[in-house]
């Protein structure tokens, strides 16, 4: 363990409530990533950020926000407009700088479940 | 847009047998294509991966297959073992955008189940 962190590892949120969810890494990556994992679904993108204070969205954007103000730290907001929050979502870095920088390092999780 | 086919969603072999695991990738720019494994409660890990200048890898009993034209690849796991039981993610990467905000974005397959019967 370590390199990559995620906190908390249970989340509970109530309706109409924005919770966030905190990704650190300390490998010096410029790459992070969030997906969500529903069973049978695999790994979905929802955001990713190349460089500091840049970011794109993924696939299933819609409810979430992030932001990268710090190349160490990529935090997850579940706001409000995400009706069904209920998933395992999965934090990654990669270092673009490497040829094989592709290679996703995950962290352990936060489980979200609605209250 | 991109999209990454992965059969079958479950597999069950018994001990010492052979599993293979087939995906379909749909973006002719993907150019890197990595294999996860994540047991139960943990997160992925890399277990191999193959980069679309090269037909085949091989890692001890793990080895995987790329045919670029017909946009497959598969993971091979031969002589399995019960520790081998997880569930095994495809994914396909390729370049999104030109430098300096470029970088890749990876695309997963649903995951395959495998179960590995002592």
């Amino acid at each position: 363990d370590g390199g990559i962190t995620q906190s908390p590892k249970y989340l509970f949120r109530k309706e109409g409530q924005n919770v966030t969810l905190s990704c650190e890494q300390n490998l010096n990556h410029d790459a992070m990533y969030w997906y969500r994992q529903d069973p049978g679904q695999g790994l979905r993108l929802i955001y990713y950020s190349q460089i500091v204070n840049d970011f794109q969205k993924g696939d299933i954007a819609e409810g979430y926000s992030v932001s990268r103000e710090k190349k160490e730290s990529f935090p997850l907001t579940v706001t409000s407009a995400q009706k069904n929050p209920t998933a395992f979502y999965l934090c990654a870095s990669s270092d673009r700088g490497q040829p094989t920088n592709e290679k996703l390092f995950f962290g352990s999780g936060t489980q979200l479940s609605v209250l | 847009g991109e999209n990454v086919e992965q059969h079958p969603s479950t597999l069950s072999v018994q001990e010492g047998d052979s599993a293979v695991i087939k995906c379909t990738y749909s973006d002719s720019a993907s150019n890197y294509f990595p294999w996860y494994k994540q047991e139960l409660g943990k997160r992925p890990q890399l277990i191999i991966d193959i980069r679309s200048n090269v037909g085949e890898k091989k890692d001890q009993r793990i080895a995987v297959t790329l045919n670029k034209t017909a946009k497959h690849f598969s993971l091979h796991i031969t002589e399995t073992q019960p520790e081998d039981s997880a569930v095994y993610f495809c994914a396909a990467s390729g370049m999104q955008r030109p430098p300096p905000f470029g970088g890749f974005k990876t695309i997963f397959g649903a995951g395959t189940r495998l179960f590995v019967k002592a």
